[in-house]
Protein backbone atom coordinates (compact mmCIF):
# COMPACT_ATOMS: atom_id res chain seq x y z
CA UNK A 1 0.00 0.00 0.00
CA UNK A 2 1.10 3.32 -0.89
CA UNK A 3 1.02 5.98 1.52
CA UNK A 4 2.84 8.35 4.51
CA UNK A 5 3.42 6.88 7.80
CA UNK A 6 3.95 8.75 11.11
CA UNK A 7 5.95 7.61 14.42
CA UNK A 8 5.05 7.78 16.74
CA UNK A 9 1.35 8.39 17.09
CA UNK A 10 2.25 9.55 20.64
CA UNK A 11 5.32 11.03 22.32
CA UNK A 12 5.96 12.54 25.48
CA UNK A 13 8.76 15.32 25.75
CA UNK A 14 10.49 16.44 29.54
CA UNK A 15 10.80 20.39 29.14
CA UNK A 16 15.03 20.75 27.68
CA UNK A 17 14.66 17.89 25.76
CA UNK A 18 14.91 17.18 21.71
CA UNK A 19 12.96 15.46 20.09
CA UNK A 20 12.51 13.62 16.81
CA UNK A 21 9.33 12.57 14.95
CA UNK A 22 9.07 10.27 11.90
CA UNK A 23 7.83 10.79 8.51
CA UNK A 24 8.12 7.98 5.96
CA UNK A 25 6.88 8.02 2.27
CA UNK A 26 6.71 5.42 -0.64
CA UNK A 27 4.76 7.59 -3.01
CA UNK A 28 7.67 8.38 -4.44
CA UNK A 29 7.12 12.26 -4.42
CA UNK A 30 9.82 14.83 -4.26
CA UNK A 31 8.02 17.81 -1.97
CA UNK A 32 7.45 16.98 2.06
CA UNK A 33 6.13 19.22 4.68
CA UNK A 34 5.69 19.54 8.27
CA UNK A 35 2.81 21.46 9.74
CA UNK A 36 1.78 21.82 12.82
CA UNK A 37 -1.77 22.11 14.57
CA UNK A 38 -3.43 23.72 17.24
CA UNK A 39 -6.66 22.76 19.12
CA UNK A 40 -9.24 24.51 16.91
CA UNK A 41 -7.24 26.02 14.99
CA UNK A 42 -5.58 24.95 10.84
CA UNK A 43 -2.33 23.72 10.09
CA UNK A 44 0.69 25.59 9.81
CA UNK A 45 4.01 25.29 7.70
CA UNK A 46 7.00 24.59 9.85
CA UNK A 47 9.51 23.29 7.34
CA UNK A 48 9.23 22.27 3.32
CA UNK A 49 11.66 19.92 0.81
CA UNK A 50 11.17 20.29 -2.68
CA UNK A 51 13.70 18.01 -3.34
CA UNK A 52 16.37 15.48 -1.49
CA UNK A 53 18.89 18.04 0.18
CA UNK A 54 17.03 20.74 -0.03
CA UNK A 55 14.53 22.60 2.38
CA UNK A 56 13.00 26.21 3.20
CA UNK A 57 11.29 27.38 6.06
CA UNK A 58 8.51 27.50 6.92
CA UNK A 59 6.09 30.36 8.55
CA UNK A 60 6.62 28.82 12.16
CA UNK A 61 10.33 27.37 12.05
CA UNK A 62 11.75 28.64 15.09
CA UNK A 63 12.81 26.08 17.55
CA UNK A 64 12.54 23.18 15.21
CA UNK A 65 14.40 21.38 12.61
CA UNK A 66 15.12 18.97 9.79
CA UNK A 67 16.82 16.97 7.11
CA UNK A 68 15.97 15.34 3.74
CA UNK A 69 19.22 12.60 3.23
CA UNK A 70 16.66 10.56 1.37
CA UNK A 71 13.22 11.03 -0.63
CA UNK A 72 11.32 8.92 1.25
CA UNK A 73 12.26 10.29 4.97
CA UNK A 74 11.73 13.88 6.08
CA UNK A 75 12.55 13.96 9.87
CA UNK A 76 11.35 16.77 12.10
CA UNK A 77 13.72 17.28 15.01
CA UNK A 78 11.99 19.86 17.87
CA UNK A 79 14.39 21.40 20.00
CA UNK A 80 14.65 22.59 23.50
CA UNK A 81 14.21 26.35 22.06
CA UNK A 82 10.60 25.82 20.71
CA UNK A 83 8.98 27.38 23.59
CA UNK A 84 5.44 25.46 23.24
CA UNK A 85 5.96 22.55 21.31
CA UNK A 86 2.69 20.53 22.77
CA UNK A 87 0.54 20.15 19.36
CA UNK A 88 -0.37 17.78 16.65
CA UNK A 89 1.99 17.36 14.27
CA UNK A 90 1.64 16.53 10.72
CA UNK A 91 3.49 15.35 7.84
CA UNK A 92 2.37 15.54 4.56
CA UNK A 93 3.91 14.73 0.40
CA UNK A 94 3.28 15.74 -3.40
CA UNK A 95 4.29 14.39 -6.49
CA UNK A 96 6.33 18.24 -6.63
CA UNK A 97 5.94 21.42 -5.07
CA UNK A 98 4.40 22.84 -8.48
CA UNK A 99 1.76 24.73 -7.45
CA UNK A 100 -1.08 22.13 -9.55
CA UNK A 101 -0.30 19.01 -6.95
CA UNK A 102 -1.98 17.48 -4.81
CA UNK A 103 -1.14 17.22 -1.14
CA UNK A 104 -1.53 14.06 1.06
CA UNK A 105 -0.93 13.54 4.76
CA UNK A 106 -0.07 11.17 7.29
CA UNK A 107 -1.82 10.18 10.29
CA UNK A 108 -0.22 12.71 12.87
CA UNK A 109 2.04 12.41 16.10
CA UNK A 110 1.07 13.97 19.00
CA UNK A 111 3.74 15.66 21.23
CA UNK A 112 2.88 16.45 25.00
CA UNK A 113 5.28 18.59 26.78
CA UNK A 114 5.00 17.08 30.51
CA UNK B 1 0.19 37.55 2.76
CA UNK B 2 -3.04 35.27 2.02
CA UNK B 3 -5.45 35.08 4.86
CA UNK B 4 -7.74 31.99 4.61
CA UNK B 5 -11.38 32.30 6.85
CA UNK B 6 -13.89 29.29 7.18
CA UNK B 7 -17.29 30.26 8.39
CA UNK B 8 -19.24 29.31 10.48
CA UNK B 9 -16.77 27.31 12.72
CA UNK B 10 -19.64 24.99 13.79
CA UNK B 11 -22.55 23.69 11.65
CA UNK B 12 -24.69 21.33 12.91
CA UNK B 13 -27.75 20.09 10.32
CA UNK B 14 -30.12 16.82 10.30
CA UNK B 15 -29.60 14.15 8.33
CA UNK B 16 -30.26 14.06 4.75
CA UNK B 17 -30.04 17.90 4.72
CA UNK B 18 -28.00 19.75 1.67
CA UNK B 19 -25.45 22.25 3.03
CA UNK B 20 -22.71 24.43 2.02
CA UNK B 21 -19.38 25.28 3.60
CA UNK B 22 -17.77 28.29 2.69
CA UNK B 23 -14.14 29.16 2.53
CA UNK B 24 -13.22 33.04 1.47
CA UNK B 25 -9.38 34.25 0.55
CA UNK B 26 -7.82 37.37 0.36
CA UNK B 27 -5.66 36.85 -2.71
CA UNK B 28 -6.53 35.95 -6.17
CA UNK B 29 -3.14 34.38 -7.12
CA UNK B 30 -3.45 30.79 -6.11
CA UNK B 31 -2.61 28.12 -7.89
CA UNK B 32 -4.99 25.69 -6.89
CA UNK B 33 -7.43 25.06 -3.89
CA UNK B 34 -7.89 21.93 -1.78
CA UNK B 35 -10.56 20.70 0.70
CA UNK B 36 -9.99 18.13 3.01
CA UNK B 37 -11.72 16.24 5.87
CA UNK B 38 -10.39 15.75 9.19
CA UNK B 39 -11.58 12.95 11.63
CA UNK B 40 -11.10 13.46 15.28
CA UNK B 41 -6.99 13.00 16.26
CA UNK B 42 -6.59 11.87 12.67
CA UNK B 43 -4.50 13.24 9.79
CA UNK B 44 -6.06 14.54 6.74
CA UNK B 45 -8.58 13.15 4.06
CA UNK B 46 -7.75 14.70 0.60
CA UNK B 47 -11.68 15.45 -0.81
CA UNK B 48 -11.15 18.26 -4.06
CA UNK B 49 -8.47 19.70 -5.33
CA UNK B 50 -10.01 22.54 -8.06
CA UNK B 51 -7.08 24.24 -10.05
CA UNK B 52 -6.43 27.78 -10.66
CA UNK B 53 -7.79 27.08 -13.97
CA UNK B 54 -11.36 25.25 -13.05
CA UNK B 55 -14.71 26.65 -11.09
CA UNK B 56 -15.63 23.26 -10.20
CA UNK B 57 -14.70 19.59 -9.07
CA UNK B 58 -17.20 16.94 -7.95
CA UNK B 59 -16.89 13.38 -6.38
CA UNK B 60 -20.25 11.81 -5.32
CA UNK B 61 -22.25 13.51 -2.99
CA UNK B 62 -19.34 16.41 -2.93
CA UNK B 63 -19.06 19.52 -5.21
CA UNK B 64 -16.10 22.21 -4.81
CA UNK B 65 -16.84 25.76 -6.77
CA UNK B 66 -14.08 28.18 -7.21
CA UNK B 67 -14.97 31.84 -7.73
CA UNK B 68 -11.45 33.44 -7.78
CA UNK B 69 -13.15 37.01 -8.44
CA UNK B 70 -14.95 37.04 -5.69
CA UNK B 71 -11.93 35.44 -3.32
CA UNK B 72 -14.43 32.38 -2.44
CA UNK B 73 -14.67 29.03 -2.45
CA UNK B 74 -17.59 26.48 -1.48
CA UNK B 75 -17.82 22.96 -0.45
CA UNK B 76 -21.43 21.86 -1.15
CA UNK B 77 -22.79 18.09 0.16
CA UNK B 78 -25.40 16.62 -0.71
CA UNK B 79 -28.26 14.59 1.32
CA UNK B 80 -25.71 14.70 4.52
CA UNK B 81 -25.32 11.62 6.29
CA UNK B 82 -24.23 10.98 10.27
CA UNK B 83 -20.70 9.76 8.79
CA UNK B 84 -20.08 13.07 6.94
CA UNK B 85 -19.59 14.46 11.32
CA UNK B 86 -16.08 15.88 10.90
CA UNK B 87 -14.06 18.46 9.95
CA UNK B 88 -13.60 20.01 6.99
CA UNK B 89 -10.87 22.44 6.02
CA UNK B 90 -9.90 24.55 3.04
CA UNK B 91 -6.30 25.23 2.07
CA UNK B 92 -5.01 27.64 -0.64
CA UNK B 93 -1.55 26.41 -2.59
CA UNK B 94 0.52 30.02 -2.81
CA UNK B 95 0.63 31.40 -6.76
CA UNK B 96 4.67 31.14 -5.85
CA UNK B 97 4.21 27.44 -4.96
CA UNK B 98 5.22 25.17 -2.49
CA UNK B 99 3.05 26.96 0.45
CA UNK B 100 -0.09 26.48 1.20
CA UNK B 101 -2.27 28.49 3.83
CA UNK B 102 -4.65 26.15 5.89
CA UNK B 103 -8.16 28.06 7.70
CA UNK B 104 -9.05 27.05 10.72
CA UNK B 105 -12.14 24.95 9.50
CA UNK B 106 -15.50 24.32 10.02
CA UNK B 107 -16.58 21.36 12.40
CA UNK B 108 -19.73 19.63 10.63
CA UNK B 109 -22.21 17.53 13.32
CA UNK B 110 -24.81 15.89 10.98
CA UNK B 111 -28.07 14.35 13.43
CA UNK B 112 -29.73 10.95 12.77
Amino acid sequence: DGGITQSPKYLFRKEGQNVTLSCEQNLNHDAMYWYRQDPGQGLRLIYYSQIVNDFQKGDIAEGYSVSREKKESFPLTVTSAQKNPTAFYLCASSISSGGGNEQFFGPGTRLTVL
Amino acid sequence: KQEVTQIPAALSVPEGENLVLNCSFTDSAIYNLQWFRQDPGKGLTSLLLIQSSQREQTSGRLNASLDKSSGRSTLYIAASQPGDSATYLCAMRDANAGKSTFGDGTTLTVKP
